[in-house]
């Protein structure tokens, strides 16, 4: 079936960089965009960035710039989003979720999410 | 950046309610509207996409509506199983935004 599988929890010391993943399956990798939006326990939703991954075009949100590079390995069906410069206000659950073009863009299918802690 | 924003933040309602909330654009986002619902600890599910079109799979008490800037997601008889956060998002042009949430509760 489709879905993203995301790699597990990840424990950072503040200044250091994370690296999320994110795995497609059941579907062609490269005919959808893939989103990366984080969530804070208790807090909304906030979307971070996206990626075209059959041309590797990206975009990201304006608070991010500088600090957050999304990838993609496409013989492998894998995004990736890395954060640098880790503070304790980044601790959050991460997501990946495909954008598709047919919906208006609408995020269909989601990880499971990634949990982030920042602590020293 | 396009805000978004819902209403109300929170309500309680009683199964086999009509449940209905708001979510304003602070511009035209004309039909790029899509609604989601979060339970706790999961990673939130699609229900509405282009304002009014029901994802498959979701149940037709779902109905969105709306354009421009003012729309509505509405629940005609809600069921033990849709207490949980709703979130609005814009996907007419990047940040792709989302609203603050509605949490729906038992009353």
């Amino acid at each position: 079936q489709v879905q993203l599988v995301q790699s597990g929890a990840e424990v950072k010391k503040p200044g250091a960089s994370v690296k999320v993943s994110c795995k497609a399956s059941g579907y062609t990798f490269s005919n959808y965009e893939i989103n990366w939006v984080r969530q804070a326990t208790g807090q909304g939703l906030e979307w971070m960035g996206w990626m075209n991954p059959n041309s590797g075009y990206t975009g990201y949100a304006l608070k991010f710039q500088g600090r957050v590079t999304i990838t993609r390995n496409t013989s492998i069906s894998t995004a990736y989003m890395e954060l640098s410069s880790l503070r304790s206000e980044d601790a959050a659950v991460y997501y990946c979720a495909r954008g598709a073009r047919r919906l208006g863009a609408a995020f269909d299918i989601w990880g499971q999410g990634t949990m982030v802690t920042v602590s020293s | 950046d396009i805000q978004m924003t819902q209403s109300p933040s929170s309500l309680s309602a009683s199964v086999g309610d009509r449940v209905t909330i708001t979510c304003r654009a602070s511009q035209s986002i004309s039909t790029y509207l899509t609604w989601f619902q979060q339970k706790r600890g999961k990673a939130p599910k699609l229900l509405i996409y282009a304002a009014s079109s029901l994802q498959s799979g979701v149940p037709s008490r779902f109905s969105g509506s709306g354009s421009g800037t003012d729309f509505t997601l509405t629940i005609s008889s809600l069921q033990p199983e849709d207490f949980a956060t709703y979130y609005c998002q814009q996907t007419y042009s990047t940040p792709f935004t989302f609203g603050p949430g509605t949490k729906v509760d038992i009353k």
